[in-house]
This record gives C-alpha cells, structure tokens and sequence, in this order.
C-alpha cells in the first residue's frame, strides 16, 4: 500500500514563499495526489491535483499564487506572497485500484 | 450554493450507535460517488467509507469494517453513516466528501468538495 510523507511543519514568512513537499512510497512514485487544505476549524478545501507531469487541474477559485509541481516521487506544492490566511495544515492525499484512500500526515505551516 | 452539510454528531457511550447524515446541494448528487472521511482530535484525515453513484458498491476502511455501514437516498441528495458498535478511538470529526469526476463522468480519485464535518464523541 502506498504511503505518503509530509514534514509535520514549516514556516515562511508572511509576502514570502514557501514549497511543501509530499513524498510517494517506493514503487509508487507515478502516483497522482491531490493537495487539500484545511484552515482552523473548518472542513478540508480542494487545491488541485499533481501528477507525475505537473499540475493536472485546480479547484474552483484557488488563487494563483498557489502552484504545484512534481520530481520523482515528490509532489509539491508552492504558496508564494503568503498571506495569514495560508496559515493552515495542508495535506496530500492519492488513490488507486483495489486500494483505500491515503492521506499523508498533513504539514501545518505558520506564517510569520 | 454547492455544499455538503453534515449532521447528527454528538456524545455516545461505548458500544452504542449513532448514524450520521450529508446533505447535498447545488450540485447533481446522483453522478457522484461520496465519501466519509474522519479527523481525531489533534489528528490527520483518514478515509472511512465510501458509497458509488447509484449505491450499489460499497468500501470501507479496515478499521470500520464489519461496524459502520454507508448508504445514500439519491432522491433526498443524503449520505448517511451508520456506526454501530463505537470505540473510544471512533471520536473524531466526521466529514462527508464528493469525489471528483472527469468530463466523461469517471472517477478521479481525488476529493474536489467537503464538508464542515460533525463531532463525534464516544465516551461513558
């Protein structure tokens, strides 16, 4: 079964830039994830999708300064001129046949 | 407006049910296959279930199976999560999630809607 990887945390400082990164297990490093965030005490809001050749699609209203990338087994997600409501957990999550949902271990970033 | 909205949460002893409800709108529920996802306190996500467009397949994560079942009135736009025989460990926030389709109608696998989740508390 696949496993993906967050650092528990980051920092950035607030107009800066920031790039998270969500690991795929070994042998599943041509796994699509979907990057999710979740502000405080609010429900999980779609980013947008990365797949092993980039950004494939992004949600409804999701600014641009968030991007999304990929190298390998590494997906990212970029958040650039942060601003305090990108303080948030941010989470990747991908899907395959005969397999369950996965979620990796989110990443709260603080924005200083 | 397209939302979820998730209700039925609340205190529970051990051993006990409760069942959940997620009501659509703004959106045609019935080309969708929707999810329950859950969040422990201080906790990351984890998938729990899943219900396919029409009903007719179901899948569970190992933790809940053979406990919860999922299920969903397609002419009421609601999912529902019946949880029986709850643990202490099952106290989470419940979130009900709509998976994503393509332009040919297809799963994509990634959850593209959420809810604002209900609380779950099992405890004596």
């Amino acid at each position: 079964q696949v496993v993906l990887t967050q650092s528990p945390s980051a920092s950035a400082s607030l107009g800066g830039s920031v790039q998270l990164t969500c690991t795929l297990s070994s042998g599943h490093s041509s796994y699509a994830i979907a990057w999710l965030q979740q502000q405080p005490e609010k429900g999980p809001r779609y980013l947008m999708k990365v797949n092993s050749y980039g950004v494939h699609s992004k949600g409804d209203g999701i600014p641009d300064r968030f991007s999304g990338s990929s190298s390998g087994a590494e997906r990212y997600l970029t958040i650039s001129s942060l601003q305090s409501e990108d303080e948030a957990d941010y989470y990747c999550q991908t899907w395959g046949t005969g397999m369950p949902w996965v979620f990796g271990g989110g990443t709260k970033l603080t924005v200083l | 407006q397209v939302q979820l909205v998730e209700s039925g949460g609340g205190v529970v002893q051990p051993g006990r049910s409760l069942r959940l409800s997620c009501t659509a709108s703004g959106f045609p529920f019935n080309i969708y296959d929707i999810h329950w996802v859950r969040q422990a306190p201080g906790k990351g996500l984890e998938w729990v279930a899943s219900v396919s467009r029409v009903g007719t397949h179901e899948y569970y994560a190992d933790s809940v199976k053979g406990r919860f079942i999922i299920s969903r009135d397609n002419p009421k736009v609601t999912l529902y999560l019946q949880m029986n025989s709850l643990r202490a460990d099952d106290t989470a926030v419940y979130f009900c999630a709509r998976e994503a389709i393509s332009q040919y109608n297809e799963q994509e696998g990634y959850f593209d809607l959420w809810g604002r989740g209900t609380l779950v508390t099992v405890s004596s």
